[in-house]
């Protein structure tokens, strides 16, 4: 069954960094894109940013692009967002999300069950 | 920056049509998809590359529009129905992504 996994609640304290994975199971995971997503209790949905596995070319959001890092391990099918320099507003649910690969490539339609990350002193 | 912008509500009867806009000046050029989500729970998509519907969609999901605004359409809207829908597209260079604000449906 086409699904992705994601890993568990994190608590971090301000100034730390956690990392996120999401673990790929029947999909073309080398063949894929990843992207991160995340939302603050009651608030929109932010991409944060993606990458392609095959060549781990990666692009994140301008807001992000001094702290967050994209990774992948194709020996485990696995993604990886490292968010470093924690401060409270980081508090939110990750996701991460990739296409099926039955519809046009752009189409994110998998997505991991997401992970609370909270950032509190 | 790119952004798509959203009503932040829209409320219907049962059996109604909800339409619900997002515009953005990149949107001529590149594809939208909308996503449906319920409390406590990760999007779902409802429609991808402007107009299409993914399988176990209902038919009463339909994308439009043109130029720089964009249209989900839900006609005889059901109870269930209810959620946040989001739009979601490239910036100019297709380079990275950006959701819209989110709009709340209300049935009434």
């Amino acid at each position: 069954q086409m699904q992705l996994v994601q890993s568990g609640p994190e608590l971090k304290k301000p100034g730390t960094s956690v990392t996120v994975s999401c673990k790929a199971s029947d999909l073309n995971f080398t063949n894929s894109i990843f992207q991160w997503v995340r939302q603050a209790r009651g608030q929109r949905l932010e991409w944060v940013g993606w990458i392609i596995v095959e060549t781990g070319t990666t692009k994140s959001a301008e807001k992000f692009q001094e702290r967050v890092t994209f990774t992948r391990d194709t020996s485990t099918s696995t993604a990886f967002m490292e968010l470093k320099n924690l401060r409270s507003d980081d508090t939110a649910v990750y996701y991460c999300a990739a296409p099926s690969g039955k519809y046009y490539w752009g189409t994110f339609d998998m997505w991991g069950q997401g992970t609370m990350v909270t950032v509190s002193s | 920056s790119h952004e798509l912008t959203q009503p932040p509500s829209v409320s219907v009867s049962p059996g109604q049509t909800a339409r619900i806009t997002c515009s953005g000046d990149a949107l001529s050029k590149q594809y939208v998809y909308w996503y449906q989500q319920k409390p406590g729970q990760a999007p779902v998509l409802v429609i991808f590359k402007d107009s299409e519907r993914p399988s176990g969609i209902p038919e009463r999901f339909s994308g439009s529009g043109s130029g720089t605004e964009v249209t989900l359409s839900i006609s005889e809207v059901q109870a269930e129905d209810e959620g946040d829908y989001y739009c979601h597209s490239s910036d100019i260079s297709g380079t990275s992504r950006v959701f819209g604000g989110g709009t709340k449906l209300t049935v009434l």
